[in-house]
């Protein structure tokens, strides 16, 4: 297995921009978390979905984030408009069991 | 408030030396604690998962210790290498299994 999928490694967008990020979960994990990483709050989670649903998103910082989980290999997290603050590496993790693995991360920078 | 505490926030020792660095947590009720490093530019990757009744656990040059009384944890590295130089990250799960609590991590430097 490859492990966690996360496209793309690195975006660079202007404020005001949609950004789509991408994540495609171990096989057979029943689990997937959104985090947010940074130097000043370290290890952030945003959402996380059970079987495809969302379970608790009160990490999501604001409305103009937004998660998705079409089906048990898929998963996005969408920011809409994006701001600088926002700027960051976003990493997409997979459950199974107790067993969490992480993907490489999204960095993103928005000018 | 569940929270997970690591000292010292950054490290730096010479190749060879020995080094233990520290977590504290306060996640209740307490479920399992992992150590993960995290190269830069990379996710976290698990070194050690402990659980309540496990006191001591290794993985190579890496032994990990947990005192479940004291909520304390510790990662010891032996023989140090260059390529130990990451961030080593204390997670903390509570009994209901879905709570990950990261601490800030220590950040180490192994110089040659």
């Amino acid at each position: 297995d490859a492990g966690v999928i996360q496209s793309p490694r690195h975006e660079v967008t202007e404020m005001g921009q949609e950004v789509t990020l991408r994540c495609k979960p171990i096989s057979g994990h029943d689990y997937l978390f959104w985090y947010r990483q940074t130097m000043m709050r370290g290890l952030e989670l945003l959402i996380y979905f059970n079987n495809n649903v969302p379970i608790d998103d009160s990490g999501m910082p604001e409305d103009r984030f937004s998660a998705k989980m079409p089906n048990a290999s898929f998963s996005t997290l969408k920011i809409q408009p994006s701001e600088p603050r926002d700027s960051a590496v976003y990493f997409c993790a997979s459950r199974l069991g107790v067993l969490l693995f992480f993907g490489p991360g999204t960095r993103l920078t928005v000018l | 408030k569940n929270q997970v505490e690591q000292s010292p926030q950054s490290l730096i020792i010479l190749e060879g030396k020995n080094c233990t660095l520290q977590c504290n947590y306060t996640v209740s009720p307490f479920s399992n604690l992992r150590w993960y490093k995290q190269d830069t530019g990379r996710g976290p990757v698990s070194l050690t998962i402990m659980t309540f009744s496990e006191n001591t656990k290794s993985n190579g040059r890496y032994t990990a210790t947990l005192d479940a009384d004291t909520k304390q944890s510790s990662l010891h590295i032996t023989a140090s290498q260059l390529s130990d130089s990451a961030s080593y990250i204390c997670v903390v799960t509570d009994n209901y299994g879905q709570n990950f609590v990261f601490g800030p991590g220590t950040r180490l430097s192994v110089l040659p």
